[in-house]
C-alpha cells in the first residue's frame, strides 16, 4: 500500500495568515492527489482534486501544488470558516489512502 | 447535484453484524462506484472498500476481508455495507462516498452524512 504522510498534525493561525499543509507519498503517485476538508460533525468535502484543481464553489484562497511524491495545500488568507481538519488522499492505486489529517484552528 | 443519504445510528454487541444503507439522489447511479470509509472517534479516515453497482464488483481493504459485504439495489439507487463479527474497535462513523472520474483522475464527492456505529456490550 502507498503510505501518505501529512504534516503538521495541527496548526493554529490568525485570520488573514497564510497556511501551508504538506503531504508526502511513499512512492510516485503521478498527481493522483486530492485534498478534503472536514468540519466538526460533518463528512469530508473535496477541495482540490488532481493536485491543483479546485472543486466548483471552493474559494480561490485554497490552492494545491506539487508533483511526484510531495504536495502542498495552501490557504492564502485564512478565514474563520476554514476551521476543521484537512486530509490528503492518493487515488493512484488501490487501496486509496489518506494522510493522518491536519487540524486547523483559527485564532 | 447528487446527494448521499445514509441510514441512522446503530448500536450492536460484539460479534453481531450491522448493515448501513446509502441512497443516492441523482441520475448517475448506474455509472458510479461507491466507496465506504470509516472514522474511529478522534481518528483519521480509513478506506474500507468500493462497489460498482452496475457490475456488482467489489474490492475490499485487506484487513476487512471476510467480514465485509457490499451490495446494491439499482431500483432504489442504494448501496449497502454490512460488517460482521463486530469488535469494540469497529466503533466509528461510517461514510459512503461516490467516486467521481474525470479523464484519468478520480476523487470522492459527495460524501454521505455519516452513520455512527457503536459496538458495546
Amino acid at each position: 500500500d502507498i503510505q501518505v504522510t501529512q504534516s503538521p498534525s495541527s496548526l493554529s493561525a490568525s485570520v488573514g495568515e497564510r497556511v501551508t499543509i504538506t503531504c508526502r507519498a511513499s512512492e510516485n503517485i503521478n498527481n493522483f492527489l486530492n485534498w478534503y476538508q472536514q468540519k466538526p460533525g460533518k463528512g469530508p468535502e473535496v477541495l482540490i482534486y488532481a493536485v491543483l484543481n479546485r472543486q466548483d464553489g471552493v474559494p480561490s484562497r485554497f490552492s494545491g501544488s506539487g508533483s511526484g511524491t510531495e504536495f502542498t495545500l495552501t490557504i492564502i488568507s485564512l478565514q474563520p470558516e476554514d476551521l476543521g481538519t484537512y486530509y490528503c488522499q492518493q487515488s493512484y492505486s488501490t487501496p486509496p489512502t489518506f494522510g493522518q489529517g491536519t487540524k486547523v484552528e483559527v485564532k | 447535484q447528487a446527494q448521499l443519504v445514509q441510514s441512522g445510528a446503530e448500536v450492536r454487541k460484539p460479534g453481531a453484524s450491522v448493515r448501513i444503507s446509502c441512497t443516492e439522489s441523482g441520475d448517475t447511479f448506474t455509472s458510479d462506484s461507491f466507496h465506504w470509509v470509516r472514522q474511529a472517534p478522534g481518528q483519521g479516515l480509513e478506506w474500507m472498500g468500493v462497489i460498482s453497482p452496475s457490475g456488482g464488483s467489489t474490492t475490499f481493504a485487506q484487513k476487512m476481508q471476510g467480514r465485509l459485504t457490499m451490495t446494491s439495489d439499482m431500483s432504489t439507487r442504494t448501496v449497502y455495507m454490512e460488517l460482521s463479527s463486530l469488535r469494540f474497535e469497529d466503533t466509528a462513523v461510517y461514510f459512503c462516498a461516490r467516486n467521481v472520474r474525470s479523464m484519468a483522475w478520480n476523487w470522492l464527492d459527495p460524501w454521505g452524512q455519516g452513520t455512527l456505529v457503536t459496538v458495546s456490550s
